[in-house]
């Protein structure tokens, strides 16, 4: 297992599309989190999940933004109706305990 | 909302000089943790603290975490070109589920 994998690293999209990204985290790690990263910003907490259950979202931006885990393993995050102001770099990462794994990241481009 | 300051924002140094990162909030944080970041990168783990007045050292790098663990330090001595980059710290909140809060980060550049 070589980490935490994130798809894709980019993406370019129109105003008003939805687009959904996936991360796939090391894989004996239950925990699973989404984070937001503007430019000259750290991360942004969204919303994490404890195997396949999504114990937080409140944090997460607007009711445009919804994420899964349906079998614990692999994650997805879809924006709708995507809005300039969602550009931005997406980060996943994994923890077993104290130690988080961060993917690559998707930096979202929306024009 | 946690928050999270770090001091300073930027910082240009000299190869060879010695450099301290400050992380400051008015939360307690279950455990603080320090990352590095590359343009284009996700961050990287360096070191987690847990305990309040908890030092680690990291070769070069020394982080300690305040006593009341809200706040925590990042001093790096004899700095060389390849520690350039964005230092996060990030504190983990105490309701067992170790959401990380993070700091707006200190962009480090060392000039050779």
């Amino acid at each position: 297992d070589t980490g935490v994998s994130q798809d894709p690293r980019h993406k370019i999209t129109k105003r008003g599309q939805n687009v959904t990204f996936r991360c796939d985290p090391i894989s004996e790690h239950n925990r699973l989190y989404w984070y937001r990263q503007t430019l000259g910003q750290g991360p942004e907490f969204l919303t994490y999940f404890q195997n396949e259950a999504q114990l937080e979202k409140s944090r997460l931006l607007s009711d445009r933004f919804s994420a899964e885990r349906p079998k614990g393993s692999f994650s997805t995050l879809e924006i709708q109706r995507t809005e300039q102001g969602d550009s931005a770099m997406y980060l996943c990462a994994s923890s077993g305990t104290h130690l988080y794994t961060f993917g690559s990241g998707t930096r979202l481009t929306v024009v | 909302t946690q928050l999270l300051e770090q001091s300073p924002q930027f910082l240009s140094i000299q190869e060879g000089e010695n450099l301290t990162v400050y992380c400051n909030s008015s939360s307690v944080f279950s455990s603080l943790q320090w990352y590095r970041q590359e343009p284009g990168e996700g961050p990287v783990l360096l070191v987690t603290v847990v305990t309040g007045g908890e030092v680690k050292k990291l070769k070069r790098l020394t982080f300690q975490f305040g006593d009341a663990r809200k706040d925590s330090s990042l001093h790096i001595t004899a700095a060389q070109p390849g520690d350039t980059g964005l230092y996060l710290c990030a504190g983990a909140d105490q309701t067992g589920a170790n959401n990380l809060f993070f700091g707006t980060g200190t962009r480090l550049t060392v000039i050779p």
